[in-house]
């Protein structure tokens, strides 16, 4: 069974950063393409942020850009999301999902409350 | 880069079919869509990859009453013997070299 399982999220300041991770088990990661998807509480998805299977190249929503770092450690099936500088629009549920010509997976969420 | 546009909403009686369309941008009627289901409360879930000749791909354990086709630039999600169950919210995505993009949604509603 494949799973991809979807922590670090919380409260946080704004201005201030939380670094999210995804467990991923039941499929061979390293040769998957990932990428995280956000849902603002009651809107649809918003794509923010892809990584290739290498781990190079990787892309992101202009409005995460210079804030927002994806990375992947192939020894630990994990995915992370490294969040700096946050915004009260950052304010999400945050997906990480695989992506590939064949079926695509994804996690249960993490919710990211960025308020003061 | 690709834009998907799907209407609001959708009803239709239990039992009954739903043709759900996502249409792509100008320019982007050849790129393959992907159909994600998303029930209240829950986190999305993979339905199909659809290009526009041929549906492939289909998630594991999806009913066989899912099924996807395309017309130039529309691609559908029709739902036959519709369920209770099958009242979520539905999405389609596209992508291109460096950028994904998702549908507004489908609310479809099982009278």
């Amino acid at each position: 069974e494949v799973q991809l399982v979807e922590s670090g999220g919380g409260l946080a300041q704004p201005g201030g950063s939380l670094r999210l991770s995804c467990v991923i088990s039941g499929l061979s990661f390293r040769t998957y393409e990932m990428k995280w998807v956000r849902q603002t509480p009651g809107k649809g998805l918003e794509w923010i942020s892809y990584i290739s299977a290498t781990g190079s190249p990787s892309y992101y929503v202009d409005s995460v850009k210079g804030r927002f770092t994806i990375s992947r450690d192939t020894a630990k099936n994990s995915l992370y999301l490294q969040m700096n500088s946050l915004r009260d629009e950052d304010t999400a549920i945050y997906y990480c999902a695989s992506h590939s010509m064949v079926e695509d997976y994804w996690g249960q969420g993490t919710l990211v409350t960025v308020s003061s | 880069q690709p834009v998907l546009t799907q209407s609001s909403s959708a009803s239709a009686s239990l039992g009954s079919s739903v043709k759900l369309t996502c249409t792509l941008s100008s320019g982007h009627k050849n790129y393959v869509i992907a159909w994600h289901q998303q029930r209240p409360g829950m986190a999305p879930r993979y339905l199909m990859k659809l290009d526009d000749t041929v549906t492939y791909n289909k998630g594991s354990g999806v009913p066989d009453r899912f099924s996807g086709s395309s017309s130039g630039a529309d691609r559908y999600l029709t739902i036959s013997n519709l369920q209770s169950e099958d009242e979520a919210d539905y999405y389609c995505e596209t992508w291109d070299i460096d950028t994904w993009v998702f549908g507004g949604g489908t609310k479809v509603t099982v009278l």
